[in-house]
């Protein structure tokens, strides 16, 4: 079975603070994404990485930044966290031949 | 105007009854259509995965699809108390491209009442 794991489950941090998020996914997938999903906004792509070190912009960068050293590894990193920025994080990752997404558990973010 | 249209609900039935969920979608590109279910507090799971239309079926789920109408549907039999979630459509033009990102709906939360 695909495993994906995040860092944490519950994060809480003060505005200005930057924060990290960690994703891991043992199953050697190419392709790795981040979302944030709000009430009545659905999932919304945040950044995704198709290689290591290679990243794209999705539909909502702003305020985020991606790092991705490792194949398994794919960090979402807020430069200054601010309070819009309260969510539930969820990474996922696919193999680079078919479109089906693997999630992780989520890291639910609340920024003060 | 969205390009995946789905009822956030709330929608509750009885246990037992016959549970239908629906998607619409204008892009006429889309072409694989997936359904994830997510418990509460946690990360979407994959359930299903089609890529033609008609019909498939997986245990007391199947999924139905209708290109012409560009209109999707869950439909779950024997509904049980744990199958009370939000239930996610996601939808794509292409299986196998690089690069290729998923359009999910909003979700439809589901409540099977015992």
């Amino acid at each position: 079975d695909v495993k994906v794991t995040q860092s944490s489950r519950y994060l809480v941090k003060r505005t200005g603070e930057k924060v990290f998020l960690e994703c891991v996914q043992d199953m050697d997938h190419e392709n790795m994404f981040w979302y944030r999903q709000d009430p009545g906004l659905g999932l919304r792509l945040i950044y995704f990485s198709y290689d290591v070190k290679m990243k794209e912009k999705g539909d909502i960068p702003e305020g985020y930044s991606v790092s991705r050293e490792k194949k398994e590894r794919f960090s979402l990193i807020l430069e200054s966290a601010s309070t819009n920025q309260t969510s539930m994080y969820l990474c996922a990752s696919r193999t680079g031949l078919y479109n089906e997404q693997f999630f992780g558990p989520g890291t639910r973010l609340t920024v003060l | 105007q969205k390009e995946v249209e789905q009822d956030p609900g709330p929608l509750s039935v009885p246990e037992g009854a016959i549970v239908s969920l629906n998607c619409t979608y204008s892009n006429s590109a889309f072409q694989y259509f997936m359904w994830y279910r997510q418990y509460s507090r946690k990360g979407p799971e994959l359930l299903m995965y089609t890529y033609s239309s008609g019909n498939k079926e997986d245990g007391r789920f199947t999924a139905q699809v209708d290109k012409s109408s560009k209109y999707i549907s869950l439909f779950i039999r024997d509904s049980q108390p744990s199958d009370s979630a939000t239930y996610l459509c996601a939808m794509s033009a292409y299986r196998d491209f690089g690069n290729e990102k998923l359009t999910f709906g909003t979700g439809t939360r589901l409540t099977i009442i015992p």
